[in-house]
């Protein structure tokens, strides 16, 4: 069973360029969250996604950061006109259930956002 | 709003020896508390959870936490270290009731020295 995928692993912008992180669950879980780990620091919550909706984005900038969940096809963290600031580590996290706490969130590996 | 304080950013230690990394947290509802490990370039590991019941969790790699109320403290323990335990550990709640989103503890870097 294979577990939370995220590409690409590492990913160079230019700053005023758009950033596109990809997240597919494991099979099965249809909630997915992201989380952002900036250099020296624990992760942060930025936002809450089940299929076709978005449902806690409390943690998520006001601009330029947009999410989706479409009902086919992966999550999809998107960051237009980067800047050096969002440099950081980008984590998606699946479960089956929002309760479901007997099953805890499952990690991706990541992606490291680079911007030149 | 809940909190977590991780009260040290960096833990050495020496094989074999036992090690406690600690864990505090505020919140003014019921939580769930983790622990989870991250290695070098990888994603978060579960190490073990507290939901409810026994608060002597234990979980993977001969790891275990004490869930504490009164302290609000979740201290993770592991009686003899081995080099491969060197990562860094980040401790986290969630509310019991509602979103499961986790709010992480800035993470202690456990370094393991032969």
């Amino acid at each position: 069973n294979a577990g939370v995928m995220q590409n690409p692993r590492h990913l160079v912008r230019r700053r005023g360029q758009e950033a596109r992180l990809r997240c597919s669950p494991m099979k099965g879980h249809s909630h997915v969250y992201w989380y952002r780990q900036l250099p020296e620091e624990g992760l942060k919550f930025m936002v809450y996604l089940q299929k076709e909706n978005i449902i806690d984005e409390s943690g998520m900038p006001k601009e330029r950061f947009s999410a989706e969940f479409p009902k086919e096809g992966p999550s999809i963290l998107r960051i237009q006109q980067v800047v050096r600031g969002d440099s950081a580590a980008y984590f998606c996290a699946s479960s089956p259930f929002p309760r479901g706490h007997n099953q805890p969130q499952h990690f991706g590996d990541g992606t490291r956002l680079s911007i030149l | 709003a809940q909190s977590v304080t991780q009260l040290d950013s960096q833990v050495p230690v020496f094989e074999e020896a036992p090690v406690e990394l600690r864990c505090n947290y505020s919140s003014s509802v019921s939580v769930y508390l983790f622990w989870y490990v991250q290695y070098p370039n990888q994603g978060l590991q579960l190490l073990l959870k507290y939901l409810s019941g026994s608060t002597l969790v234990k979980g993977i790699n001969g790891f275990e936490a004490e869930f504490n109320k009164s302290q609000t403290s979740f201290h993770l323990r592991k009686p003899s270290v081995h080099i491969s335990d060197t990562a860094e550990y980040f401790c986290a709640v969630s509310k019991s009731q509602g979103a499961q989103k986790l709010v992480f503890g800035q993470g202690t870097r456990l370094t393991i020295n032969p």
